[in-house]
Protein backbone atom coordinates (compact mmCIF):
# COMPACT_ATOMS: atom_id res chain seq x y z
CA UNK A 1 0.00 0.00 0.00
CA UNK A 2 1.15 3.59 -0.80
CA UNK A 3 0.59 5.37 1.53
CA UNK A 4 0.47 9.19 2.45
CA UNK A 5 1.70 10.67 5.62
CA UNK A 6 0.55 14.13 7.38
CA UNK A 7 1.51 16.13 9.30
CA UNK A 8 0.89 17.58 12.40
CA UNK A 9 -2.56 16.04 12.81
CA UNK A 10 -3.91 18.75 14.25
CA UNK A 11 -2.38 22.35 14.01
CA UNK A 12 -4.28 25.43 15.96
CA UNK A 13 -2.41 29.03 15.51
CA UNK A 14 -3.51 32.52 16.17
CA UNK A 15 -4.42 34.68 13.14
CA UNK A 16 -0.91 36.24 11.34
CA UNK A 17 1.19 32.90 12.37
CA UNK A 18 2.72 31.02 9.40
CA UNK A 19 2.58 27.19 9.17
CA UNK A 20 3.25 24.56 7.23
CA UNK A 21 1.91 21.00 6.74
CA UNK A 22 3.67 18.01 5.52
CA UNK A 23 2.56 15.33 3.16
CA UNK A 24 5.65 12.25 2.84
CA UNK A 25 5.62 8.73 0.84
CA UNK A 26 8.34 6.11 0.86
CA UNK A 27 7.66 5.84 -2.98
CA UNK A 28 7.65 8.21 -5.75
CA UNK A 29 4.41 9.86 -7.08
CA UNK A 30 4.38 11.22 -10.52
CA UNK A 31 2.12 14.02 -9.18
CA UNK A 32 0.49 14.95 -5.94
CA UNK A 33 -2.82 17.02 -5.43
CA UNK A 34 -3.36 19.39 -2.18
CA UNK A 35 -7.12 20.05 -1.28
CA UNK A 36 -8.95 21.84 1.40
CA UNK A 37 -12.31 21.05 2.77
CA UNK A 38 -14.84 22.84 5.22
CA UNK A 39 -17.01 21.21 7.63
CA UNK A 40 -20.62 20.05 5.69
CA UNK A 41 -18.62 20.22 2.07
CA UNK A 42 -16.82 18.24 0.14
CA UNK A 43 -13.03 18.82 -0.67
CA UNK A 44 -11.73 21.49 -3.31
CA UNK A 45 -8.82 21.23 -5.27
CA UNK A 46 -6.46 24.09 -4.30
CA UNK A 47 -2.96 22.83 -6.84
CA UNK A 48 -1.74 19.70 -8.67
CA UNK A 49 2.14 19.93 -8.46
CA UNK A 50 3.71 17.20 -11.07
CA UNK A 51 7.56 18.25 -11.36
CA UNK A 52 10.11 17.78 -8.69
CA UNK A 53 10.88 20.98 -7.21
CA UNK A 54 8.13 22.68 -8.29
CA UNK A 55 6.86 25.67 -6.70
CA UNK A 56 3.45 26.68 -6.70
CA UNK A 57 1.68 30.31 -5.08
CA UNK A 58 -1.82 30.38 -4.49
CA UNK A 59 -2.03 33.98 -2.49
CA UNK A 60 -0.65 33.08 0.74
CA UNK A 61 -0.60 29.79 0.13
CA UNK A 62 3.04 28.46 -1.19
CA UNK A 63 3.23 24.39 -2.44
CA UNK A 64 6.53 22.50 -2.82
CA UNK A 65 6.68 19.21 -4.33
CA UNK A 66 10.37 17.64 -3.16
CA UNK A 67 13.08 17.17 -5.56
CA UNK A 68 12.53 13.22 -5.24
CA UNK A 69 9.14 13.56 -5.77
CA UNK A 70 8.12 11.83 -2.30
CA UNK A 71 6.57 14.84 -0.34
CA UNK A 72 5.54 17.81 0.01
CA UNK A 73 4.48 20.90 2.33
CA UNK A 74 1.95 23.24 1.82
CA UNK A 75 2.98 26.80 3.97
CA UNK A 76 0.78 29.51 4.73
CA UNK A 77 1.33 32.66 5.49
CA UNK A 78 -0.08 35.15 7.88
CA UNK A 79 -3.13 32.71 8.54
CA UNK A 80 -6.77 33.58 8.56
CA UNK A 81 -9.35 32.43 9.99
CA UNK A 82 -11.09 31.90 7.04
CA UNK A 83 -8.28 29.37 6.66
CA UNK A 84 -9.46 27.18 8.95
CA UNK A 85 -10.36 23.62 7.35
CA UNK A 86 -8.89 20.20 6.56
CA UNK A 87 -6.57 20.38 3.98
CA UNK A 88 -5.76 16.77 2.29
CA UNK A 89 -2.72 16.17 -0.15
CA UNK A 90 -3.51 12.93 -2.61
CA UNK A 91 -1.66 11.28 -5.06
CA UNK A 92 -2.62 9.26 -8.29
CA UNK A 93 -2.54 5.84 -8.03
CA UNK A 94 -2.17 3.65 -11.28
CA UNK A 95 -5.21 4.72 -13.63
CA UNK A 96 -8.31 6.19 -14.05
CA UNK A 97 -7.56 9.20 -11.97
CA UNK A 98 -7.96 7.08 -9.17
CA UNK A 99 -6.43 9.19 -5.88
CA UNK A 100 -5.13 7.96 -2.36
CA UNK A 101 -5.29 10.74 0.21
CA UNK A 102 -3.41 11.33 3.32
CA UNK A 103 -5.41 11.56 6.93
CA UNK A 104 -5.61 15.19 7.08
CA UNK A 105 -4.49 18.02 8.85
CA UNK A 106 -7.27 19.95 10.79
CA UNK A 107 -6.22 23.35 10.98
CA UNK A 108 -7.86 26.13 13.30
CA UNK A 109 -7.13 29.42 13.16
CA UNK A 110 -8.37 31.76 15.71
CA UNK A 111 -9.20 35.14 15.81
CA UNK B 1 -24.81 24.28 -13.23
CA UNK B 2 -25.14 22.78 -9.99
CA UNK B 3 -21.79 20.35 -10.22
CA UNK B 4 -21.62 17.27 -8.06
CA UNK B 5 -24.94 16.74 -6.27
CA UNK B 6 -25.73 14.14 -3.90
CA UNK B 7 -29.57 12.48 -2.16
CA UNK B 8 -29.60 12.28 0.86
CA UNK B 9 -27.40 14.54 2.84
CA UNK B 10 -28.25 12.43 6.25
CA UNK B 11 -29.56 9.06 6.56
CA UNK B 12 -29.93 6.70 9.93
CA UNK B 13 -30.36 2.98 9.27
CA UNK B 14 -30.64 0.11 11.48
CA UNK B 15 -28.28 -2.82 10.68
CA UNK B 16 -29.29 -5.19 7.96
CA UNK B 17 -31.45 -2.82 6.07
CA UNK B 18 -30.54 -1.83 2.56
CA UNK B 19 -30.78 1.85 0.97
CA UNK B 20 -28.68 3.86 -2.37
CA UNK B 21 -27.15 6.52 -2.53
CA UNK B 22 -27.17 8.98 -5.44
CA UNK B 23 -25.30 11.39 -7.45
CA UNK B 24 -25.79 13.30 -10.46
CA UNK B 25 -23.16 15.71 -12.43
CA UNK B 26 -23.97 18.12 -14.69
CA UNK B 27 -20.65 19.03 -16.29
CA UNK B 28 -20.36 16.26 -18.65
CA UNK B 29 -17.69 14.30 -17.19
CA UNK B 30 -16.89 10.88 -18.52
CA UNK B 31 -15.92 9.65 -14.85
CA UNK B 32 -17.30 9.17 -11.41
CA UNK B 33 -16.24 8.09 -8.27
CA UNK B 34 -17.52 6.69 -4.73
CA UNK B 35 -15.50 7.58 -1.23
CA UNK B 36 -15.82 7.43 1.89
CA UNK B 37 -14.42 9.25 4.75
CA UNK B 38 -14.06 8.41 8.24
CA UNK B 39 -11.81 10.50 10.92
CA UNK B 40 -8.16 10.13 10.99
CA UNK B 41 -8.40 8.61 7.85
CA UNK B 42 -8.77 10.81 4.92
CA UNK B 43 -10.93 9.72 1.74
CA UNK B 44 -11.24 6.06 1.20
CA UNK B 45 -12.13 4.95 -2.82
CA UNK B 46 -14.37 2.59 -2.72
CA UNK B 47 -15.73 2.48 -6.44
CA UNK B 48 -15.59 4.36 -9.70
CA UNK B 49 -16.79 4.31 -13.02
CA UNK B 50 -14.40 5.58 -15.93
CA UNK B 51 -16.22 6.13 -18.46
CA UNK B 52 -20.21 5.18 -18.98
CA UNK B 53 -20.81 1.51 -18.92
CA UNK B 54 -17.69 0.59 -17.00
CA UNK B 55 -17.52 -0.05 -12.91
CA UNK B 56 -14.85 -1.02 -10.74
CA UNK B 57 -13.81 -1.41 -7.70
CA UNK B 58 -11.26 1.06 -5.59
CA UNK B 59 -9.58 0.22 -2.34
CA UNK B 60 -12.94 -0.38 0.01
CA UNK B 61 -15.39 -2.09 -2.04
CA UNK B 62 -16.72 -4.84 0.28
CA UNK B 63 -20.52 -4.66 1.65
CA UNK B 64 -21.39 -1.88 -1.56
CA UNK B 65 -22.46 -2.16 -5.18
CA UNK B 66 -22.77 0.63 -7.37
CA UNK B 67 -24.42 1.20 -11.14
CA UNK B 68 -23.53 3.96 -13.36
CA UNK B 69 -27.38 4.88 -14.88
CA UNK B 70 -26.16 7.05 -17.60
CA UNK B 71 -23.06 9.29 -17.89
CA UNK B 72 -24.87 11.67 -15.59
CA UNK B 73 -25.53 9.41 -12.68
CA UNK B 74 -24.06 7.00 -10.48
CA UNK B 75 -25.41 5.58 -7.89
CA UNK B 76 -23.67 3.28 -4.30
CA UNK B 77 -26.04 0.70 -3.21
CA UNK B 78 -25.65 -0.80 0.71
CA UNK B 79 -28.04 -3.92 0.35
CA UNK B 80 -27.41 -4.88 4.16
CA UNK B 81 -26.12 -1.97 5.90
CA UNK B 82 -23.80 -2.63 9.16
CA UNK B 83 -22.00 -0.15 11.64
CA UNK B 84 -18.86 -0.25 10.31
CA UNK B 85 -20.09 1.85 7.50
CA UNK B 86 -21.04 4.23 9.32
CA UNK B 87 -19.27 7.13 7.45
CA UNK B 88 -19.81 10.03 5.27
CA UNK B 89 -19.94 9.68 1.46
CA UNK B 90 -18.72 11.48 -1.04
CA UNK B 91 -19.07 11.25 -5.04
CA UNK B 92 -16.97 12.61 -7.35
CA UNK B 93 -16.02 13.25 -11.21
CA UNK B 94 -13.35 14.32 -13.50
CA UNK B 95 -13.96 15.51 -16.95
CA UNK B 96 -11.30 12.74 -18.35
CA UNK B 97 -10.68 9.33 -17.73
CA UNK B 98 -7.97 9.42 -15.47
CA UNK B 99 -8.15 13.28 -15.38
CA UNK B 100 -6.35 14.56 -12.54
CA UNK B 101 -8.78 17.66 -11.38
CA UNK B 102 -12.21 15.62 -9.33
CA UNK B 103 -14.96 17.93 -8.37
CA UNK B 104 -16.26 16.76 -5.05
CA UNK B 105 -20.50 16.88 -4.03
CA UNK B 106 -21.17 17.95 -0.54
CA UNK B 107 -21.28 14.40 0.65
CA UNK B 108 -24.06 12.50 2.40
CA UNK B 109 -23.87 11.52 6.32
CA UNK B 110 -25.00 7.67 6.97
CA UNK B 111 -25.33 6.49 10.62
CA UNK B 112 -25.86 2.81 10.74
CA UNK B 113 -26.95 2.08 14.13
Amino acid sequence: TQLLEQSPQFLSIQEGENLTVYCNSSSVFSSLQWYRQEPGEGPVLLVTVVTGGEVKKLKRLTFQFGDARKDSSLHITAAQPGDTGLYLCARTRGSYGKLTFGQGTILTVHP
Amino acid sequence: NAGVTQTPKFQVLKTGQSMTLQCAQDMNHNSMYWYRQDPGMGLRLIYYSASEGTTDKGEVPNGYNVSRLNKREFSLRLESAAPSQTSVYFCASSEETGGLRQYFGPGTRLTVT
